[in-house]
Order: C-alpha cells, then sequence, then structure tokens
C-alpha cells in the first residue's frame, strides 16, 4: 500500500470553527488532492497540488484553503466550517499521468 | 473539461454470475487515462484496473475486464464469477496529462448469495 496517512480520521466541530486536515505521504509523488465524497456525488476535486507551494483549484473549492510547505504534506483548512461541510474527505497522492493513491479518508462533522 | 457519466447508480448480481458496469465519458485530450475504483464497506479507495487511451487492447486484471470502446466513449467493467466480496461501490474516472482524476458518481454493486 501507498504510504499516505490522513489525520484525524474522524473530526466532530462546530459551525464557525476553522479545522485543518493534514495530509502525510512517504512516497514523494509530486501531486496531492483533497476530494471530498457526499452521496449522489462521487468524488469531487476541492485542490490539488503539483509541486512544493504550488496550488490549483478543484471544482468545489469556496470555503477550502490548501498549503503544501514540504513535499510530503498537504493541509486541506476549512477558515469558518459550515454544516455543507459535512462530508468525508479524502487526500490521494501520484505522480504524472497514472493512478491516484488514496488515503483512508477522515469523516467531519459539522454541527 | 473532463466529464464522466455512470449511469446505473445501483447494480446486483447474483454470486458466481457475470455483471456489467457501464462508463462514459468526455475529453477533448488525445491522451489519456481511464481507471475504475472499488470502494468497499471500510471506505478505502482501491484501484482495480487501468486502461490507456493509445492502447486498443481492453486491459484485464483477474475476474476484472474492460470493454473500451474509444470511439463511443466508453469504458465498461465486466466482474466474472462474482464473489460477495466484490460488493462495494464503484467508481469509473478518467485523467489527462498533469489533470486531477475526474469521477463520476459511482455504482453501488450488491452480490446476492
Amino acid at each position: 500500500d501507498a504510504g499516505i496517512t490522513q489525520s484525524p480520521r474522524h473530526k466532530v466541530t462546530e459551525t464557525g470553527t476553522p479545522v485543518t486536515l493534514r495530509c502525510h505521504q512517504t512516497e514523494n509523488h509530486r501531486y496531492m488532492y483533497w476530494y471530498r465524497q457526499d452521496p449522489g456525488h462521487g468524488l469531487r476535486l476541492i485542490h490539488y497540488s503539483y509541486g512544493v507551494k504550488d496550488t490549483d483549484k478543484g471544482e468545489v473549492s469556496d470555503g477550502y484553503s490548501v498549503s503544501r510547505s514540504k513535499t510530503e504534506d498537504f493541509l486541506l483548512t476549512l477558515e469558518s466550517a459550515t454544516s455543507s461541510q459535512t462530508s468525508v474527505y479524502f487526500c490521494a497522492i501520484s505522480e504524472l499521468s497514472t493512478e491516484a493513491f488514496f488515503g483512508q479518508g477522515t469523516r467531519l462533522t459539522v454541527v | 473539461a473532463q466529464t464522466v457519466t455512470q449511469s446505473q447508480p445501483e447494480m446486483s448480481v447474483q454470486e458466481a454470475e457475470t455483471v456489467t458496469l457501464s462508463c462514459t465519458y468526455d475529453t477533448s485530450e488525445s491522451d489519456y487515462y481511464l481507471f475504475w475504483y472499488k470502494q468497499p464497506p471500510s471506505r478505502q479507495m482501491i484501484l482495480v484496473i487501468r486502461q490507456e487511451a493509445y492502447k486498443q487492447q481492453n486491459a484485464t486484471e483477474n475476474r476484472f475486464s474492460v470493454n473500451f470502446q474509444k470511439a463511443a466513449k466508453s469504458f465498461s467493467l465486466k466482474i466474472s464469477d462474482s464473489q460477495l466480496g466484490d460488493a462495494a461501490m464503484y467508481f469509473c474516472a478518467i485523467n489527462s496529462g498533469n489533470t486531477p482524476l475526474v469521477f463520476g458518481k459511482g455504482t453501488r454493486l450488491s452480490v446476492i448469495a
């Protein structure tokens, strides 16, 4: 299995609070992604990174920010969590033109 | 933009039988890659099979095979000799070059003993 770890695995937070999810890889892959999974929507891309400090927005980026200061770490931040951000969040890694490997997911509940 | 459509939200199959999951896609790229991922109840995303668009031969991995129809932009997954452990959500996905994976909405497969 690809060395990719998400933390935390589960989190419950209150509306309006900031939340940061962490993705850590040991594979030295160039690309890292954050997706959210919701019933009936499949996996939708939030943000992705193609190198240290190089990031771009995905399909559902509003309300989210990311940072990548090191190759191995990709952080997803919800500046002020809302109930619509209750979801399962997946981090993924890949090299150019290859399949992506996924973390185990983080279930985030905003109450 | 690339899009993926899975028109079957749910499917079921009898154990030991064969089932085919449908996927159509749209892309303006000439060089791209197609994937099927499996997501069991554990939530882990598992790569089942991949197909490079430039390859005419359909990919096969044990009981899993694809029917890749490039002109029709179709990429179906066939599961032979279905097993109880095949019950899962299945996602079709596409990427090209350095673009991120784009997923379909998934098909939930049930296997009936």
